[in-house]
């Protein structure tokens, strides 16, 4: 089946540590992307990716990083610089930046 | 700065009536939009998309309407159906200018009621 792949769906992490959230996706896209919601502020985007080895910062990049080493895979790092974490966190790709972008399921971090 | 902007956080409407969902832009460059529906802890699906050089497209239950010069597009849901009850999100980006990245609006959250 072809798709993306966000995991795990929830994930706890205590304060000050660094957690890594997955995104794999199967339908040979180009560009990848990040996006975090919050409740009344819609999708507000982190980082993006055209292509692999390259990728971009969002409206709201700070303490986050990311890499695409691979063309099927975009992990988000979500660092202890980010002063609110607790979110609902969700992955995208498309064919390009133009395209039709198809949503993981999301992964909801939350952070005590 | 949001760029894409939806102003009514929530719609409520009976069941075989007409939603009509809206969105405004400020960026002049984006030219591609799009809308997405979604339910909870869940991704946004695409719904239905339209370019500028278009002011309409049809897509069965589903309509949306381009208006360049207000920078304005809508979306109709005609009849709505309980199952349409989703939040909608709204999103633009640029063909013609490379770089730009899907940008949402924060969301219509739509009831339909029986």
């Amino acid at each position: 089946d072809g798709g993306i792949t966000q995991s795990p769906k929830y994930l706890f992490r205590k304060e000050g540590q660094n957690v890594t959230l997955s995104c794999e996706q199967n339908l040979n896209h180009d560009a990848m992307y990040w996006y975090r919601q919050d409740p009344g502020q819609g999708l507000r985007l982190i980082y993006y990716s055209q292509i692999v080895n390259d990728f971009q910062k969002g409206d709201i990049a700070e303490g986050y990083s990311v890499s695409r080493e691979k063309k099927e895979s975009f992990p988000l790092t979500v660092t202890s610089a980010q002063k609110n974490p607790t979110a609902f966190y969700l992955c995208a790709s498309s064919i390009d930046l133009v395209s039709v972008a198809f949503f993981g399921q999301g992964t909801r971090l939350t952070v005590v | 700065d949001q760029q894409v902007k939806q102003n009514s956080p929530s719609l409520s409407v009976q069941e075989g009536r007409i939603s009509i969902l809206n969105c405004d832009y400020t960026n002049s460059m984006f030219d591609y939009f799009l809308w997405y529906k979604k339910y909870p802890a869940e991704g946004p699906t695409f719904l239905i998309s339209i370019s500028s050089i278009k002011d309409k497209n049809e897509d069965g239950r589903f309509t949306v309407f381009l208006n360049k010069s207000a920078k304005h597009l809508s979306l109709h849901i005609v009849p709505s159906q309980p199952g349409d009850s989703a939040v909608y999100f709204c999103a633009a980006t640029s063909n013609s200018n490379s770089g730009y990245a899907l940008n949402f609006g924060k969301g219509t959250s739509l009831l339909v009621t029986p």
